[in-house]
């Protein structure tokens, strides 16, 4: 039972144009999401969160939205650059469980110049 | 400001032989994470330390695994006896703490990568 989703393995943009990452979960307990985003042959960096009080964080070139009626969150990266081609994590933690995190498979985005 | 520290990047080993990993967190942090990541797959937490408490074990084999914290600080994860099915990435991660919020936010290390023949 996967409590984290995230439907597309892959995703191709063209430079410069918005990138829409998204991620479906199930566990209503869920209160805290992050992303993260890996490059090969390194960890996990850790790219932006929003807690379950709020529908939408931005930072820069990266907003999340948080649809917690649907319990689906995005990452739109506006715009997108090459550099971001990379494997995009999503997580979900439960605040009163210890914080523990569950990640989900990844979307591997890939930003042609 | 260091990195969460990892070693060795990379080991090969045949079936039923031991491996150990170890981690050295970022410091200060009290939250220190083991995860497993096969091949095409998010990473999947094995157990979870709160200074050298253990918070979460619930999916760590412990036939096979196990994973100390001792003074706090770093910690090892080890495997014996290895099976095929082990081959993938062992990431480290560590967080302030688990009080919530920004707390959360796991900083990881760059992996072992295991290969079992």
């Amino acid at each position: 039972d996967q409590q984290v989703k995230q439907n597309s393995p892959s995703l191709s943009v063209q430079e410069g144009r918005i990138s829409i990452l998204n991620c479906d979960y199930t566990n209503s307990m869920f209160d805290y999401f992050l992303w993260y985003k890996k490059y090969p042959a390194e960890g996990p960096t850790f790219l932006i969160s929003i807690s379950s009080i709020k529908d939408k964080n931005e930072d820069g070139r990266f907003t999340v939205f948080l649809n917690k009626s649907a319990k689906h969150l995005s990452l739109h990266i506006v715009p997108s650059q090459p550099g971001d081609s990379a494997v995009y994590f999503c997580a979900a933690s439960d605040l009163g469980n210890a914080g523990k995190s569950t990640f989900g498979d990844g979307t591997t985005l890939t930003v042609k110049p | 400001e260091a990195g969460v520290a990892q070693s060795p990047r990379y080991k090969i080993i045949e079936k039923r032989q031991s491996v150990a990993f170890w981690c050295n967190p970022i410091s200060g942090h009290a939250t220190l994470y083991w995860y497993q990541q096969i091949l095409g797959q998010g990473p999947k937490l094995l157990i979870q330390f709160q200074n050298n408490g253990v918070v979460d074990d619930s999916q760590l084999p412990k036939d096979r695994f196990s994973a100390e914290r001792l003074k706090g600080v770093d910690s090892t994860l080890k495997i014996q006896p290895a099976k095929l099915e082990d081959s993938a990435v062992y990431l480290c991660a560590s967080s302030l703490g688990s009080t919530g919020g920004d707390q959360e936010t796991q900083y990881f290390g760059p992996g072992t990568r295991l290969l079992v023949l």
